[in-house]
């Protein structure tokens, strides 16, 4: 089957670093992209892995291992805007399907 | 450009309507992807366009869905006999580029009653 596991709630204080883990199934891989959505709000696109390694955007850091299916988002200098979800997919099928994990729910305290 | 832009916003609906939402993407995107989204849930993949073609449709999605993207422009999302299992948040996304990002639209929430 294909399926996509990260954790439903992470609780951080303003300033910390916090990781969202993602692991995945699936029957191709077409890279490994996260996404952010404030409620009532569309997803929108913070990183992308096609190949294994870090990369790096502003205080966000997404990492892949596809030897291991696994990748991860890293939040650093949290701020209390960061309160959202966060998902990660997987592309699959040549790229053609996307497939979204249930969402890490992040809640960012003072 | 404007980003994605999806109409209605809002749909309510008696059970065994059909129903038709559009979705405008970002003018210079050939790839086109329609998703479903359940509260507490993440998008739900239901079909994929290249230019035109329809290259991959769900196989959770019924034949009451059926979706169209005429000229490689705009798309339509079409349900037919409206279920209440239908209500959810019908959200449209483009991208320029296989993999990698897509940009959302705001999305068309369904309201079967």
């Amino acid at each position: 089957g294909q399926s996509l596991e990260q954790p439903s709630e992470v609780t951080a204080v303003e300033g910390a670093i916090v990781q969202i883990n993602c692991t995945y199934q699936t029957s191709g891989f077409y890279g490994l992209s996260w996404y952010q959505q404030h409620d009532g709000g569309a997803p929108t696109f913070l990183s992308y892995n096609a190949l294994d390694g870090l990369e790096e955007t502003g205080r966000f850091s997404s990492f892949l291992s596809r030897s291991d299916s696994y990748g991860y988002l890293l939040l650093q200098e949290l701020q209390m805007k960061d309160s959202a979800s966060y998902f990660c997919a997987v592309g699959d099928t040549g790229g053609f399907k996307t497939i979204f994990g249930a969402g890490t729910r992040l809640f960012v305290k003072a | 450009d404007t980003g994605v832009s999806q109409d209605p916003r809002h749909k309510i609906t008696k059970r065994g309507q059909n129903v038709t939402f559009r979705c405008d993407p970002i003018s210079e995107h050939n790839r086109l992807y329609w998703y479903r989204q359940t509260l507490g849930q993440g998008p739900e993949f239901l079909t994929y366009f290249q230019n035109e073609a329809q290259l991959e449709k769900s196989r959770l999605l019924s034949d009451r869905f059926s979706a169209e993207r005429p000229k490689g422009s705009f798309s339509t999302l079409e349900i037919q006999r409206t279920e209440q299992g239908d209500s959810a948040m019908y959200l449209c996304a483009s991208s320029a580029r296989q993999g990698g990002e897509q940009y959302f639209g705001p999305g068309t929430r369904l309201t079967v009653t």
